[in-house]
């Protein structure tokens, strides 16, 4: 199995540019998201997705847009990107958990983006 | 929603010494507590979890401890390695959100050689 795994690695954008952040696992996993990571502030979370055409917001949505057509992949969607969009994205999956536990969540391996 | 905080953001101890870190949170129904090590330049990778009917659990040099009724959890490595220097997070999911989790800011734990 690869696990989670994220394209590009890195990425460097422009102000007002778009782009889509690839993210995609091959555990057959329902519930996939995406987390902002800054200095200082943690992991915050972005958007999530408990299966196939359902997807929430997270903590911080604005400015991203996402979609889960299939279980394998949910990809993260920059609108217009600014500055403050500068962070390392992480996505993460897990099985669904239940009222009496959850299930480990696996990082893919980041997306490092600059917004000039 | 939730809302986990983590004390001390920063922790230096000296190898072979014990570290302990102290995450406390808000929302009483929440279920799940996993713990998360960062590596400079890696992803989180789970090191330790534990669920709301148990008060402790071991995994060879670390344990968690969990006290529901003051809402905080604790992690704990002993015999400290230079290996061990890295982020740690913690996390707690509420009974009704699925796997979401509320993340601390993260402790930064430095083991002195």
């Amino acid at each position: 199995n690869a696990g989670v795994t994220q394209t590009p690695k890195f990425q460097v954008l422009k102000t007002g540019q778009s782009m889509t952040l690839q993210c995609a696992q091959d555990m057959n996993h329902e519930y996939m998201s995406w987390y902002r990571q800054d200095p200082g502030m943690g992991l915050r979370l972005i958007h999530y997705s408990v299966g196939a055409g359902i997807t929430d917001q997270g903590e911080v949505p604005n400015g991203y847009n996402v979609s889960r057509s299939t279980t394998e992949d949910f990809p993260l969607r920059l609108l217009s990107a600014a500055p403050s969009q500068t962070s390392v994205y992480f996505c993460a999956s897990s099985r669904i958990g239940t009222e009496q536990g959850a299930h480990e969540q696996y990082f893919g391996p980041g997306t490092r983006l600059t917004v000039t | 929603g939730e809302n986990v905080e983590q004390h001390p953001s920063t922790l230096s101890v000296q190898e072979g010494d014990s570290a302990v870190i102290k995450c406390t949170y808000s929302d009483s129904a929440s279920n799940y507590f996993p713990w998360y090590k960062q590596e400079l330049g890696k992803r989180p990778q789970l090191i330790i979890d534990i669920r709301s009917n148990v008060g402790e659990k071991k995994d060879q040099r670390i344990a968690v401890t969990l006290n529901k009724t003051a809402k905080h959890f604790s992690l704990h490595i002993t015999e400290t390695q230079p290996e061990d220097s890295a982020v740690y997070f913690c996390a707690a999911r509420t009974l009704y959100g699925n796997n979401r989790l509320a993340f601390g800011k993260g402790n930064q734990v430095v083991v002195i050689p």
